[in-house]
């Protein structure tokens, strides 16, 4: 089983739609979540960043953690066309950290 | 300048040249990787360099070379490469090894071997 599970999609919804990104992982020892969104031909960029279970919101954004689930989601309200990306989840450990392959999701107007 | 700047953005080699990618953090950072970011797949660990001390990717072939001068500065020397090489190689900085407050991405080099 690998470490984190992340489905590459692509995602296609329309213009202000609710879109939810998820990972599974499997280590109990990862602590901290952190979701990443990389457009097309750049590096990633880090979009959001928790460490405890429950929600933390910024924007348009929500970071979802769930432990006991070993569950993390993304959500994003509204959703623009500006918004099309790939977006990855990561987890930070010592020296190496985990991403999940990135689902790829599309806003069409 | 700020963040995490790599050079050069693209890059095309035959499988007998040498170059170098390079990568430079402006950010303060003891943790340095290399990152291989091909299509279609995960990211791939390649290096991790954490105040001097390496660690590496036993899978990564010996044709890809490091070089972390300083903490501040880090390099990717490559030699005969091989098609399948050719990928998105993006430089990260973090804090510390551990990676908390996250990791910071450079733009990448797409490197095309011919």
């Amino acid at each position: 089983q690998k470490e984190v599970e992340q489905d590459p999609g692509p995602l296609s919804v329309p213009e202000g739609a609710i879109v939810s990104l998820n990972c599974t992982y499997s280590n109990s020892a990862f602590q901290y979540f952190m979701w990443y969104r990389q457009y097309s031909r750049k590096g990633p960029e880090l979009l959001m960043y928790t460490y405890s279970s429950g929600n933390k919101e910024d924007g348009r954004f929500t970071a979802q953690v769930d432990k006991s689930s070993k569950y993390i989601s993304l959500f994003i309200r509204d959703s623009q066309p500006s918004d099309s990306a790939t977006y990855l989840c990561a987890m930070p450990g010592s020296y190496i950290p985990t991403f999940g392959r990135g689902t790829s999701l599309i806003v069409h107007p | 300048e700020t963040g995490v700047t790599q050079t050069p953005r693209h890059l095309v080699m035959g499988m007998t040249n040498k170059k170098s990618l390079k990568c430079e953090q402006h950010l303060g950072h003891n943790a340095m990787y290399w990152y291989k970011q091909s299509a279609k797949k995960p990211l791939e660990l390649m290096f991790v360099y954490s105040l001097e001390e390496r660690v590496e990717n036993n899978s990564v072939p010996s044709r890809f070379s490091p070089e972390c001068p300083n903490s501040s500065h880090l390099f990717l020397h490559l030699h005969t490469l091989q098609p399948e090489d050719s990928a998105l190689y993006l430089c990260a900085s973090s804090q510390d090894r551990t990676g908390g407050g996250g990791y910071t991405f450079g733009s990448g080099t797409r490197l095309t071997v011919v």
